[in-house]
């Protein structure tokens, strides 16, 4: 048990529809990572928050944003929703940011027919 | 980014020396050589990272070649529970960006 919590566990949505994925992280670290892993696409770094702000930006659709809350929790909001959006999510935290150590969720399995 | 090269997949026996290669040619000076595994329906799962000394973990030994091309991950004894995704990442910024990984199968 890495300490990172993601809820839901499985989400299945219809096209254009639009969901919430959360993400808890492990007591103490300010940095959050959201990543998209698909069969053809392996893993795909999205975005980073660090404290609320963001940090960096990777791969992320326009149709989909994250944000981090003061208790630092945080949401991926994926909109519009297309096939291809079919995927694992997983959330990761760490302390600060840049080389410390990632502890992964046991990610959101995001089915959309 | 920096890349990383890796072989598709590997084998081992249980309980033998396992070595999995990274070659990563295009690494910056700034740039620390993480580890992580992936194992089959689970999140990723940090093993080592190191920028240019070797280092030695309860799980693993990571050893970073003088002009820090290439990087081997050592597995000392390799258990069945050790199948997994392997992957090498070079670490800069904050993102951690994924290649394909090593498949590693171990038998028994």
């Amino acid at each position: 048990d890495s300490g990172v919590t993601q809820t839901p566990k499985h989400l299945i949505t219809a096209t254009g529809q639009r969901v919430t994925l959360r993400c808890s992280p492990r007591s103490g670290d300010l940095s959050v990572y959201w990543y998209q892993q698909s069969l053809d696409q392996g893993l795909q770094f999205l975005i980073q928050y660090y404290n609320g702000e963001e940090r960096a930006k990777g791969n992320i659709l326009e149709r989909f944003s994250a944000q981090q809350f003061p208790d630092l929790h945080s949401e991926l909001n994926l909109s519009s929703l297309e096939l291809g959006d079919s995927a694992l999510y997983f959330c990761a935290s760490s302390v600060v940011s840049n080389t410390d150590t990632q502890y992964f969720g046991p990610g959101t399995r995001l089915t959309v027919l | 980014d920096a890349k990383t090269t890796q072989p598709n997949s590997m084998e081992s026996n249980e309980e033998e020396p396992v070595h999995l290669p990274c070659n990563h040619s295009t690494i910056s000076g700034t740039d620390y050589i993480h580890w992580y595994r992936q194992l089959p329906s689970q999140g990723p799962e940090y093993v080592i990272h190191g920028l240019t000394s070797n280092v030695n973990n309860r799980m693993a030994s990571l050893a970073i070649a003088e002009d820090r091309k290439s990087s081997t991950l050592i597995l000392h004894r390799a258990t069945l529970r050790d199948a997994a995704v392997y992957y090498c990442i070079l670490a800069s910024g904050g993102k951690l960006i994924f290649g394909q990984g090593t498949e590693l199968s171990v038998k028994p």
